[in-house]
């Protein structure tokens, strides 16, 4: 079984620009919630879907969103980047909601 | 905010002693998850704890949580060199009610000295 795959793995970006992370969930897993890891704040979680909805969000400024599609993929995106957004953006699936994560290798985001 | 406070921050050990790190909450969790990082990886699933008072052991691994559900701990035995990485506790709080938001602890990087 295929894991969680995240595209792209490495990117970078400047200032003021905006990026687009994909996420392949797990065949079968209905959640997905994405986590930003940094070396000063640790992971912190950025928002959560189920069956395409916005289930709950995390204390990010709205430059932060995301969707998810009807096979489960999802995808998040940053506007207007900032140089404290460079970090490894992580993608997590699971079967429910308080089931186990499997996380995906990663999106590192370098602001320039 | 909620937020589980995890130490220590860095420990370094000898191959063959023990390892312990520590999750506390000041309000009570539903239910904690244990993951590990190995360097340059990406967190990975080692158990979910429910129940007060709950202890699960894998292998050289126990898990526990606090009879308030408040706090756990991570004890290894006889540490070795594939005990590298760092580990995370990941909280959710009773609060939340059925949605998921994991409030991870800050990580406790583990070195594991031949």
């Amino acid at each position: 079984k295929a894991g969680v795959t995240q595209t792209p793995r490495y990117l970078i970006k400047t200032r003021g620009q905006q990026v687009t992370l994909s996420c392949s969930p797990i065949s079968g897993h209905r959640s997905v919630s994405w986590y930003q890891q940094t070396p000063g704040q640790g992971l912190q979680f950025l928002f959560e879907y189920f069956s395409e909805t916005q289930r709950n969000k995390g204390n990010f400024p709205g430059r932060f969103s995301g969707r998810q599609f009807s096979n489960s993929r999802s995808e998040m995106n940053v506007s207007t980047l900032e140089l404290g957004d460079s970090a490894l953006y992580l993608c997590a699936s699971s079967l429910s909601v308080t089931g186990e994560l499997f996380f995906g290798e990663g999106s590192r985001l370098t602001v320039l | 905010g909620q937020q589980v406070m995890q130490i220590p921050q860095y420990q370094h050990v000898q191959e063959g002693e023990d390892f312990t790190t520590y999750c506390n909450s000041s309000t009570t969790l539903s239910n904690i998850q244990w993951y590990k990082q190995r360097p340059g990886g990406h967190p990975v699933f080692l158990i979910q704890l429910v129940k007060s008072g709950e202890v699960k052991k894998q292998k050289r691994l126990t898990f526990q949580f606090g009879e308030a559900k408040k706090n756990s701990s991570l004890h290894i035995t006889a540490t070795q060199t594939t005990d590298v990485g760092t580990y995370f506790c990941a909280g959710q709080f009773e609060a939340s009610g059925s949605a998921r938001q994991l409030t991870f602890g800050s990580g406790t990087q583990l070195t594991v000295l031949p």
